[in-house]
């Protein structure tokens, strides 16, 4: 059963760097068989998709937030992250780092999250 | 690109049913079978419900099911229960091969 775990600052100056890490077990990220995505939560609002990168490393990411994310992988350690540049309050939320099968099978569907982690708030302080 | 579009809030008795809507376009609900339903509490990691519009994953209850009709997709809830209060979200990949969630459902069980 794979699991996925965030880690990372719990508090970010505003305009600085938001760095996250994901770490997975019981599966591997360079499969070629999921896509690897961000999705965040807001205290209070609803969840917002941030972005995959796919075994081979090509990415995908929300419009309104393109310009300021990257998400990579590394695959020797099992891991993949975000970077959020020029941080403001309205990035604090709960980061999610989720999987998501490139094809349907007996549980999950195609290009959706079938595993999630737990969540790790972050915090922008002004 | 928008959110689709579910209802703030649901509730029911327990034992009765529930449906939740969620609503989006021709670009993205409208436009593939790509529907997954989540729940969520606080705390946790969120849970998959639905995919592909009307599939449980294994271990999931035959109490959720999920269906689309247009441009909306529903996921109803019967035999409500106290462990099903939380919040329901909807997700959907599009035309331009993004996902999108819904505003997000709070159901509470009377």
């Amino acid at each position: 059963q794979v699991q996925l775990q965030e880690s990372g600052p719990g508090l970010v100056k505003s305009s600085e760097t938001l760095s996250l890490t994901c770490a997975v077990s019981g599966g591997s990220v360079s499969s070629g068989t999921y896509f690897w995505n961000w999705v965040r939560q807001p205290p209070g609002e609803g969840l917002e998709w941030i972005g995959y990168i796919s075994y081979s490393g090509s990415t995908n990411y929300n419009p309104s937030l393109k310009s300021r994310v990257t998400i990579s992988v590394d695959t020797s350690k099992n891991q993949f992250f975000l970077k959020v540049t020029s941080v403001t309050a309205a990035d604090t939320a709960v980061y999610y780092c989720a999987r998501a099968p490139r094809y349907s099978y007996g549980s999950g569907g195609s290009y959706l999250p079938d595993h999630w982690g737990q969540g790790t708030l972050v915090t922008v302080s002004s | 690109q928008s959110a689709l579009t579910q209802p703030a809030s649901v509730s029911g008795s327990p034992g009765q049913s529930i449906t939740i809507s969620c609503t989006g376009t021709s670009s993205d609900v409208g436009g593939n079978n790509y529907v997954s339903w989540y729940q969520l509490h606080p705390g946790k990691a969120p849970k998959l419900l639905i995919y592909d519009v009307s599939y449980r994953p294994s271990g999931i209850s035959s109490r959720f099911s999920g269906s689309k009709y247009g441009s909306t997709a529903s996921l109803a809830i019967s035999g409500l229960q106290a462990e099903d209060e939380g919040d329901y979200y909807c997700s959907s990949y599009t035309s331009t091969s993004t996902l999108v969630f819904g505003t997000g459902t709070k159901v509470t069980v009377l």
